[in-house]
Protein backbone atom coordinates (compact mmCIF):
# COMPACT_ATOMS: atom_id res chain seq x y z
CA UNK A 1 0.00 0.00 0.00
CA UNK A 2 1.41 3.38 -1.14
CA UNK A 3 1.73 5.53 1.75
CA UNK A 4 2.85 9.28 2.60
CA UNK A 5 2.96 10.12 6.20
CA UNK A 6 3.57 13.77 7.35
CA UNK A 7 5.20 14.91 10.58
CA UNK A 8 2.58 16.33 13.09
CA UNK A 9 1.03 19.49 14.21
CA UNK A 10 3.36 22.38 14.77
CA UNK A 11 2.59 25.63 17.16
CA UNK A 12 5.71 27.76 16.86
CA UNK A 13 5.92 31.81 17.36
CA UNK A 14 6.39 34.67 14.51
CA UNK A 15 10.48 34.39 13.84
CA UNK A 16 11.28 30.39 14.98
CA UNK A 17 12.56 28.06 11.70
CA UNK A 18 10.67 24.55 11.08
CA UNK A 19 11.18 21.67 8.92
CA UNK A 20 8.28 19.51 7.85
CA UNK A 21 8.28 15.99 6.63
CA UNK A 22 7.18 13.07 4.86
CA UNK A 23 7.42 9.98 4.47
CA UNK A 24 6.98 7.48 1.65
CA UNK A 25 6.40 3.77 1.55
CA UNK A 26 5.10 1.12 -0.93
CA UNK A 27 5.82 2.93 -3.62
CA UNK A 28 9.69 3.83 -5.61
CA UNK A 29 10.05 7.19 -3.75
CA UNK A 30 13.27 7.48 -5.36
CA UNK A 31 11.76 7.74 -9.06
CA UNK A 32 9.14 10.00 -7.64
CA UNK A 33 8.27 13.97 -7.94
CA UNK A 34 7.13 15.00 -4.27
CA UNK A 35 5.50 18.01 -4.53
CA UNK A 36 3.81 20.60 -1.82
CA UNK A 37 0.89 22.40 -1.34
CA UNK A 38 -0.53 24.64 1.03
CA UNK A 39 -3.91 25.38 2.23
CA UNK A 40 -4.43 28.20 4.13
CA UNK A 41 -7.77 28.30 6.43
CA UNK A 42 -11.10 27.72 4.68
CA UNK A 43 -9.37 28.39 1.17
CA UNK A 44 -8.64 26.41 -1.27
CA UNK A 45 -5.24 24.38 -2.42
CA UNK A 46 -2.10 26.22 -3.65
CA UNK A 47 0.92 24.43 -5.82
CA UNK A 48 4.07 25.34 -3.42
CA UNK A 49 7.17 23.09 -5.68
CA UNK A 50 7.83 19.67 -6.18
CA UNK A 51 11.32 17.98 -5.64
CA UNK A 52 12.73 15.34 -7.50
CA UNK A 53 14.30 12.68 -5.02
CA UNK A 54 16.95 10.98 -7.30
CA UNK A 55 18.86 14.50 -7.88
CA UNK A 56 17.47 16.78 -5.79
CA UNK A 57 16.07 18.64 -8.55
CA UNK A 58 13.80 21.51 -6.93
CA UNK A 59 11.39 23.74 -8.57
CA UNK A 60 9.36 26.23 -6.52
CA UNK A 61 5.98 28.13 -7.86
CA UNK A 62 6.96 31.80 -8.11
CA UNK A 63 4.49 32.80 -5.17
CA UNK A 64 6.79 30.42 -2.71
CA UNK A 65 10.46 30.89 -4.41
CA UNK A 66 12.32 32.40 -1.54
CA UNK A 67 9.77 31.58 0.96
CA UNK A 68 10.17 28.07 2.03
CA UNK A 69 13.03 25.58 1.12
CA UNK A 70 11.96 22.14 -0.28
CA UNK A 71 14.66 19.15 0.39
CA UNK A 72 14.96 15.30 0.42
CA UNK A 73 16.84 12.40 1.82
CA UNK A 74 16.41 9.75 -0.52
CA UNK A 75 17.78 7.24 1.89
CA UNK A 76 14.84 7.79 4.02
CA UNK A 77 12.20 8.04 1.52
CA UNK A 78 11.96 11.55 2.81
CA UNK A 79 10.85 15.04 1.72
CA UNK A 80 11.08 18.01 3.36
CA UNK A 81 9.87 21.76 3.57
CA UNK A 82 11.28 24.45 5.63
CA UNK A 83 11.35 27.91 6.85
CA UNK A 84 14.12 30.00 7.88
CA UNK A 85 11.78 32.44 9.92
CA UNK A 86 8.20 31.98 9.96
CA UNK A 87 5.07 34.78 9.90
CA UNK A 88 1.56 34.61 11.33
CA UNK A 89 0.37 34.57 7.46
CA UNK A 90 2.13 30.57 7.11
CA UNK A 91 -0.66 29.42 9.20
CA UNK A 92 -1.98 26.70 7.20
CA UNK A 93 -2.29 22.95 6.68
CA UNK A 94 0.58 22.24 3.91
CA UNK A 95 0.29 18.59 2.30
CA UNK A 96 2.57 16.57 0.45
CA UNK A 97 1.47 14.50 -2.70
CA UNK A 98 3.12 12.13 -5.16
CA UNK A 99 2.51 9.97 -7.99
CA UNK A 100 1.85 10.69 -11.92
CA UNK A 101 -1.07 12.57 -11.38
CA UNK A 102 -0.86 13.30 -7.52
CA UNK A 103 -2.42 9.69 -6.99
CA UNK A 104 -1.38 9.68 -3.53
CA UNK A 105 -1.37 12.14 -0.49
CA UNK A 106 0.15 12.49 2.90
CA UNK A 107 -2.53 13.39 5.43
CA UNK A 108 -1.48 16.88 6.23
CA UNK A 109 0.55 18.84 8.74
CA UNK A 110 -0.99 21.45 10.49
CA UNK A 111 1.25 24.73 11.38
CA UNK A 112 0.09 27.19 13.40
CA UNK A 113 2.04 30.31 13.68
CA UNK A 114 1.15 32.87 16.75
CA UNK A 115 2.78 34.76 19.24
CA UNK B 1 0.81 31.17 -15.13
CA UNK B 2 -2.79 29.73 -16.21
CA UNK B 3 -5.21 30.05 -14.41
CA UNK B 4 -8.24 27.94 -13.54
CA UNK B 5 -11.64 29.34 -12.87
CA UNK B 6 -14.14 26.96 -11.77
CA UNK B 7 -18.01 27.58 -11.64
CA UNK B 8 -20.22 28.04 -9.55
CA UNK B 9 -18.69 28.73 -6.51
CA UNK B 10 -21.13 26.59 -4.89
CA UNK B 11 -24.03 23.60 -6.37
CA UNK B 12 -26.68 22.84 -4.47
CA UNK B 13 -28.21 19.61 -5.11
CA UNK B 14 -30.29 17.21 -3.69
CA UNK B 15 -28.83 13.42 -3.29
CA UNK B 16 -29.74 11.60 -6.67
CA UNK B 17 -29.17 14.64 -8.67
CA UNK B 18 -26.83 15.34 -11.45
CA UNK B 19 -23.68 17.53 -10.56
CA UNK B 20 -22.15 19.41 -13.70
CA UNK B 21 -19.11 21.58 -12.26
CA UNK B 22 -17.10 23.30 -15.02
CA UNK B 23 -13.32 24.46 -14.74
CA UNK B 24 -11.97 27.02 -17.45
CA UNK B 25 -8.45 27.24 -18.21
CA UNK B 26 -6.62 30.70 -19.61
CA UNK B 27 -4.91 29.47 -21.83
CA UNK B 28 -5.45 25.71 -23.57
CA UNK B 29 -3.78 22.58 -21.78
CA UNK B 30 -4.78 20.22 -24.07
CA UNK B 31 -6.34 17.13 -21.98
CA UNK B 32 -4.09 18.33 -19.04
CA UNK B 33 -6.75 18.30 -16.49
CA UNK B 34 -7.05 16.74 -12.93
CA UNK B 35 -10.06 16.49 -10.84
CA UNK B 36 -10.05 16.07 -7.07
CA UNK B 37 -12.40 15.81 -3.97
CA UNK B 38 -11.61 16.97 -0.10
CA UNK B 39 -13.91 16.30 2.49
CA UNK B 40 -14.02 18.16 5.70
CA UNK B 41 -10.49 17.30 7.58
CA UNK B 42 -9.16 15.17 4.92
CA UNK B 43 -6.69 15.18 1.62
CA UNK B 44 -7.62 16.22 -1.34
CA UNK B 45 -8.40 12.72 -3.55
CA UNK B 46 -7.69 12.25 -6.97
CA UNK B 47 -10.71 11.71 -8.85
CA UNK B 48 -10.02 11.97 -12.80
CA UNK B 49 -6.79 13.40 -14.45
CA UNK B 50 -6.16 13.56 -18.45
CA UNK B 51 -9.55 15.25 -18.40
CA UNK B 52 -11.54 11.91 -18.73
CA UNK B 53 -9.54 9.04 -17.29
CA UNK B 54 -11.08 7.85 -13.95
CA UNK B 55 -8.45 7.15 -10.94
CA UNK B 56 -8.26 3.15 -9.24
CA UNK B 57 -11.19 2.81 -6.83
CA UNK B 58 -13.51 6.09 -8.84
CA UNK B 59 -17.02 4.90 -9.32
CA UNK B 60 -18.43 4.95 -12.57
CA UNK B 61 -20.96 7.78 -11.40
CA UNK B 62 -17.96 10.90 -11.66
CA UNK B 63 -16.93 11.55 -15.60
CA UNK B 64 -14.79 13.85 -17.15
CA UNK B 65 -14.80 15.48 -20.29
CA UNK B 66 -13.37 18.48 -22.02
CA UNK B 67 -10.02 19.53 -24.28
CA UNK B 68 -8.31 22.89 -24.43
CA UNK B 69 -9.68 25.24 -22.11
CA UNK B 70 -13.02 24.34 -20.97
CA UNK B 71 -13.58 21.01 -18.84
CA UNK B 72 -16.43 19.28 -17.11
CA UNK B 73 -17.02 16.66 -14.45
CA UNK B 74 -20.29 15.26 -13.91
CA UNK B 75 -21.56 13.36 -11.30
CA UNK B 76 -24.11 11.56 -12.78
CA UNK B 77 -26.72 10.91 -9.74
CA UNK B 78 -25.32 12.56 -6.38
CA UNK B 79 -24.57 9.99 -3.06
CA UNK B 80 -24.53 11.31 0.14
CA UNK B 81 -20.56 10.78 0.47
CA UNK B 82 -20.08 13.33 -2.43
CA UNK B 83 -20.89 16.45 -0.99
CA UNK B 84 -17.42 17.79 -0.70
CA UNK B 85 -14.99 20.30 -2.37
CA UNK B 86 -13.99 19.83 -5.73
CA UNK B 87 -11.01 21.27 -7.22
CA UNK B 88 -9.35 21.18 -10.79
CA UNK B 89 -5.84 21.13 -11.55
CA UNK B 90 -3.87 21.93 -14.59
CA UNK B 91 -0.11 20.16 -15.06
CA UNK B 92 0.57 21.26 -18.84
CA UNK B 93 2.93 23.18 -17.50
CA UNK B 94 4.79 20.86 -15.43
CA UNK B 95 6.01 20.83 -12.60
CA UNK B 96 4.43 24.23 -12.35
CA UNK B 97 0.83 23.18 -11.34
CA UNK B 98 -1.81 25.36 -10.65
CA UNK B 99 -5.23 24.40 -8.75
CA UNK B 100 -8.69 26.08 -9.31
CA UNK B 101 -10.74 28.18 -6.68
CA UNK B 102 -12.78 24.74 -5.71
CA UNK B 103 -16.58 24.01 -6.20
CA UNK B 104 -18.80 23.65 -3.24
CA UNK B 105 -21.32 20.36 -3.63
CA UNK B 106 -23.61 21.05 -0.73
CA UNK B 107 -26.58 19.63 -0.08
CA UNK B 108 -30.10 21.49 -0.79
Amino acid sequence: EVQLVQSGAELKKPGESLKISCKGSGYSFITSWIGWVRQMPGKGLEWMGVIYPPDSDVRYSPSFQGQVTISADKSISTAYLQWTSLKASDTAMFYCASGPHLDYWGQGTLVTVSS
Amino acid sequence: EIVLTQSPATLSLSPGERATLSCRASQSISSYLAWYQQKPGQAPRLLIYDASTRATGIPARFSGSGSGTDFTLTVSSLEPEDFAVYYCQQRSTWPRLTFGGGTKVEIK
